[in-house]
């Protein structure tokens, strides 16, 4: 069975001071790794999708990446508006179902 | 370019009543998925809907639930006598195929009395 573990669970940083989030996945046949960001009340927002092991995405503050057994999402010198709970989702081969890790909620204060 | 539209956004049932969930997909997309989100837990994949098909319902409990996808008009997902643990945010997706990163409503906010 797919399972995919997000950490931290939360995260509290002060305005500018970066850092990252980790999703460690054990799948069978992956064949691409979503992140999502989910704020209260609302659905999960796609942000990337990669799909190889060395593949990197940036948009704005946030840089995505992936390993064979992990995905990190670096952000740099975030702002209060970056908080929200960040998602991770893998999607194999064998399913056409994501596999969401319970994510990550990370609260940025000035 | 309208996103994925979910109705209602919240929807109250007495035990024992028939819940019905409507998604819209996003223009272009054929392919539609339901999710649903306890509190304190990640979503969990119910459904996996093309046009007129159901394609993988391996994450849906076998006993009163049900989802569409007609020719015609939005998904539905019903959930026939309600049970207070049905009480959940339900989320739709949608792809323009399978592989495609899925897109989001802001979902059903199902609470049974």
């Amino acid at each position: 069975e797919d399972q995919v573990t997000q950490s931290p669970e939360a995260l509290r940083l002060q305005e500018g001071e970066s850092s990252s989030l980790n999703c460690s996945y054990t799948v069978s046949g992956l064949r691409g790794l979503f992140w999502y960001r989910q704020d209260p009340g609302k659905g999960p927002e796609f942000l990337f999708t990669l799909y190889s092991a060395g593949e990197e995405k940036e948009k704005e503050r946030l840089k995505a990446t992936l390993t064979k057994k992990e995905s990190f999402l670096h952000i740099t010198a975030p702002k209060p508006e970056d908080s929200a709970t960040y998602l991770c989702a893998v999607f194999t081969g064998t399913a056409s179902k994501l596999t969401f890790g319970t994510g990550t909620r990370l609260q940025v204060t000035l | 370019n309208a996103g994925v539209m979910q109705n209602p956004r919240h929807l109250v049932r007495r035990r024992g009543q028939e819940a019905r969930l409507r998604c819209s997909p996003m223009k272009g997309h054929s392919h539609v998925y339901w999710y649903r989100q306890l509190p304190e837990e990640g979503l969990k994949f119910m459904v996996y809907l093309q046009k007129e098909n159901i394609i993988d319902e391996s994450g849906m409990p076998k006993e009163r639930f049900s989802a569409e996808f007609p020719k015609e008009g939005p998904s539905i997902l019903r959930i026939q006598q309600v049970v207070r643990g049905d009480s959940a945010a339900y989320f739709c997706a949608s792809s323009p195929e399978i592989d495609q990163p899925q897109h989001f409503g802001d979902g059903t906010r199902l609470s049974i009395l």
